[in-house]
């Protein structure tokens, strides 16, 4: 069974702090990992996914196999980053279902 | 750029009623989701279709129903509202690839 796990419920950085948000995951399969996030009043919205291997906002996430993670890292938060955010594991069956883990929250304080 | 949107943002039930979410995009897309979205729990999937008419169970399908008759529209029914039903619940959809598109959820009260 696929399953996807963030530790921090719960995330404080002050603004310019580096950030890093944890996920580890466990699948059989070859993993698609996904971070989504949500801004307050917002819906929630594709922040990156590993295949494309890019940098949103800032925020970067390297797939390591062998530890089954998919950190989120940011090296100088901002205000504005603050936000749940929420790392996703694709499979590869029929209309390629996320399992989500249960998102960490992030404020960055000023 | 995809639109989902959601009949409510807001709603308040009675123990025992019957509910009904409903959720529409525009953009054709092939597979629509139903998530409840909890505290600490994160986003569970209830139900999924991959087509019209189509519907598979997600991981916590009890309590709940779908109903997909037309590409466009994907509802989610509680037959039965229950207090333990109060949550935010969010619809998605997506084409081909894994990337979803989120509505902006309904917050769903039961008394």
């Amino acid at each position: 069974a696929q399953r996807v796990t963030q530790p921090e419920k719960l995330l404080s950085v002050f603004k310019g702090a580096p950030v890093e948000l944890k996920c580890n995951y466990s699948y059989s399969g070859s993993p698609e990992l996904f971070w989504y996030v949500q801004y307050s009043r917002q819906r929630l919205q594709l922040l990156l996914r590993h295949i494309s291997r890019e940098s949103i906002k800032g925020f970067t996430a390297d797939l390591n196999k062998g530890e089954t993670s998919f950190h989120l890292k940011k090296p100088f938060a901002q205000e504005e980053d603050s936000a749940m955010y929420y790392c996703a594991l694709g499979s590869s069956g029929s209309a390629r279902q996320l399992t989500f883990g249960s998102g960490t929250q992030l404020t960055v304080l000023p | 750029d995809v639109k989902v949107t959601q009949s409510s943002r807001y709603l308040v039930k009675r123990t025992g009623e019957k509910v009904f979410l409903e959720c529409v995009q525009d953009m054709d897309h092939e597979n629509m989701f139903w998530y409840r979205q909890d505290p600490g729990l994160g986003l569970r999937l209830i139900y999924f279709s991959y087509d019209v008419k189509m519907k598979e169970k997600g991981d916590i399908p009890e309590g709940y129903s779908v109903s997909r008759e037309k590409k466009e529209r994907f509802s989610l029914i509680l037959e039965s509202a229950s207090t333990n039903q109060t949550s935010m619940y969010l619809c998605a959809s997506s084409n081909s690839g894994p990337t979803q598109y989120f509505g902006p959820g309904t917050r769903l009260t039961v008394l």
